[in-house]
Formats: C-alpha cells, sequence, structure tokens
C-alpha cells in the first residue's frame, strides 16, 4: 500500500516563526503536492512538484515555500507564521500525471 | 475554469439504503475523476478513480460511474453501514493541466 506521512499531526506555532511541514512517500512518486483545507473553503492548492528539484506554484502560494531535495521527501516552508495561515494542511502524492493521488493524515497547524 | 460541483452537501441515511452521491462538473475535457473519503480531522482516502475512457469503477459495495458529456459523475453506496459516514469528495482533473480540482464534498450520516 502507497503510505504517504506527513511529520506532524498538530503543531502550534508562534506568529513570526519559521515553521516546516515534512512530508515523505514510500512509493518512488514522481508527483507530490501541498494542499491547504479551510471550512467553506475547499482544498486549494499551494504548491506542486512534479520532480526533484522542480515546483511549481498553485492558487495560494504567497507566505509559503517548499523544498524538495529528494524524490521521497517534499516540505512546505511558513517563512513567518501568521494567524491567517491556521488551517489542516494536506500533503499528497501520485506516481504521474492521470494516475491516482494519495493522501497524508494531515496537519492541523495552530499559529497563535 | 472548470468548476466542480457536489450536491446534496449534507446527507443523513438509515443504515442499510442505498444510496448516490452526485459530482456534476463543467468541462467535459478531463482526464480523470477520482472519489476521496474524508473523516472528520483526518486526511483523505482514496476510493476509486476512474479514467476519462471508462465509464464505472467498482470497489465492494462502491461503483463509482462518469457521463463526460454531461460532465456528471455519481458514487453508489450499497447496503449503507454507519462506518460509512464521512464527508466525501470528488476531484476532476482537466486536460491540460496537472492539479486536481475538488468539490466542497456531501457530509453524508449514516443511522444506526
Amino acid at each position: 500500500d502507497v503510505k504517504v506521512t506527513q511529520s506532524s499531526r498538530y503543531l502550534v506555532k508562534r506568529t513570526g516563526e519559521k515553521v516546516f511541514l515534512e512530508c515523505v512517500q514510500d512509493m518512488d512518486h514522481e508527483n507530490m503536492f501541498w494542499y491547504r483545507q479551510d471550512p467553506g473553503l475547499g482544498l486549494r492548492l499551494i504548491y506542486f512538484s512534479y520532480d526533484v528539484k522542480m515546483k511549481e506554484k498553485g492558487d495560494i502560494p504567497e507566505g509559503y515555500s517548499v523544498s524538495r531535495e529528494k524524490k521521497e521527501r517534499f516540505s512546505l516552508i511558513l517563512e513567518s507564521a501568521s494567524t491567517n495561515q491556521t488551517s489542516m494542511y494536506l500533503c499528497a502524492s501520485r506516481l504521474e500525471a492521470y494516475t491516482e493521488a494519495f493522501f497524508g493524515q494531515g496537519t492541523r497547524l495552530t499559529v497563535v | 475554469k472548470q468548476e466542480v460541483t457536489q450536491i446534496p452537501a449534507a446527507l443523513s441515511v438509515p443504515e442499510g439504503e442505498n444510496l448516490v452521491l452526485n459530482c456534476s462538473f463543467t468541462d467535459s475535457a478531463i482526464y480523470n475523476l477520482q472519489w476521496f473519503r474524508q473523516d472528520p480531522g483526518k486526511g483523505l482516502t482514496s476510493l476509486l478513480l476512474i479514467q476519462s475512457s471508462q465509464r464505472e469503477q467498482t470497489s465492494g459495495r462502491l461503483n463509482a460511474s462518469l457521463d463526460k458529456s454531461s460532465g456528471r459523475s455519481t458514487l453508489y453506496i450499497a447496503a449503507s453501514q454507519p462506518g460509512d459516514s464521512a464527508t466525501y469528495l470528488c476531484a476532476v482533473l482537466t486536460s491540460g493541466t496537472y492539479k486536481y480540482i475538488f468539490g466542497t464534498g456531501t457530509r453524508l450520516k449514516v443511522l444506526a
């Protein structure tokens, strides 16, 4: 079974902190994604990576950056956390375009 | 621009009932459509993936159909159980893009 693992289920950070959310997949998938999910707004794509060190901005990249140094790991970085970044963050991966996507268990981030 | 709608937003049924969840999309030029379930506070679990060339997919008590020309997919759940209670999301991958567009979900409650 494909496994997508996010490093934390719950995080509480202070405003202005630099925050790292880690995601690891174990199936040699090419594509990896970061979404955030908010009530009433659904899932919104933050960043997408289609290969190691390759990335594309999604719909809401402002205030975020990403890193993909190894194929299995995709990190989301909040450069200076703000309260409006309090959200559920979801990582996903898929082998390549048109194949099944798999999600991690989610990280509930609270910025105070 | 692709838009994905799920109706109803919420549904409550007695245990044992067969039910249908609906997903509509505005642009019929799609690569595939994927159904997910999400339990409260958790990530998304993949249920079924239907490629654009397919009409339906089945997994256990679940059957998903796709009618591209009318921009619709349905998820049929047979003999519903309380454990089926969750939010069900559909996601569409439009031709020429790399990202899924998600519906807003149907929150299902199956009463024992």
